[in-house]
């Protein structure tokens, strides 16, 4: 199945700095997700986008579903240590959801 | 509390046997679905069923089987046909629709499988 293209693979950051990532796909998708994984657990979903252009924020999350429905991207404000994980877009279309590969951040304190 | 519960969340098999990994939900969502996880990677589609009685392969199902007796739960086995079965199995669920339908899928905790 198709899997998106999700960038960065990896981030290393201070505590405090600002964190964007982003994924792109050849498909054009209804929803957009975002997800946030610890290890050993399940992903938790973070934001649903539903609209071309929405832009949706959770706190100090936003996250926007691109204009043309084939790309989306996730910034973090502010972080703090506590959001160390994997991060993972998907995209939906019908009962079919497709994944990006992830973006492993870690936070420095 | 609405959610999707699997178990156990550890689990080990000795070579050449079965082992059938629990997904419950009582979010009345009609579809289900089992992922796999190897580390460093993202997310594989190994099963999924739209529907009580029926369920589709996925993009890696050789050496899995499901059922799908009732709404609420979707059990994966892992059969001994499984060339390399140690991974982290999620579940999640989803509301059903049509192809221009939004939806939004939740995943239970996962169950770590290790082989031995």
């Amino acid at each position: 199945g198709q899997q998106l293209n999700q960038s960065p693979q990896s981030m290393f950051i201070q505590e405090g700095e600002d964190v964007s990532m982003n994924c792109t796909s050849s498909s054009i998708f209804n929803t957009w997700l975002w997800y946030k994984q610890d290890p050993g657990e399940g992903p938790v979903l973070l934001i649903a986008l539903y609209k071309a252009g929405e832009l949706t924020s959770n706190g100090r999350l936003t996250a926007q579903f691109g204009i043309t429905r084939k790309d989306s991207f996730l910034n973090i404000s502010a972080s703090i240590p506590s959001d160390v994980g994997i991060y993972f877009c998907a995209g939906q279309f019908g009962n079919q959801f497709y994944f990006g590969t992830g973006t492993s951040l870690t936070v420095i304190p | 509390d609405g959610g999707i519960t699997q178990s156990p969340k550890y689990l080990f098999r000795k070579e050449g046997q079965n082992v059938t990994l629990s997904c419950e939900q009582n979010l009345n969502h009609d579809a289900m679905y089992w992922y796999r996880q190897d580390p460093g990677q993202g997310l594989r589609l190994i099963y999924y069923s739209q529907i009580v009685n029926d369920f589709q392969k996925g993009d890696i199902a050789e050496g899995y089987s499901v059922s799908r007796e009732k709404k609420e739960s979707f059990p994966l086995t892992v059969t001994s046909a499984q060339k390399n079965p140690t991974a982290f199995y999620l579940c999640a669920s989803s509301l059903s629709g049509g192809a221009f339908y939004f939806n939004e899928q939740f995943f239970g905790p996962g169950t770590r499988l290790t082989v031995l």
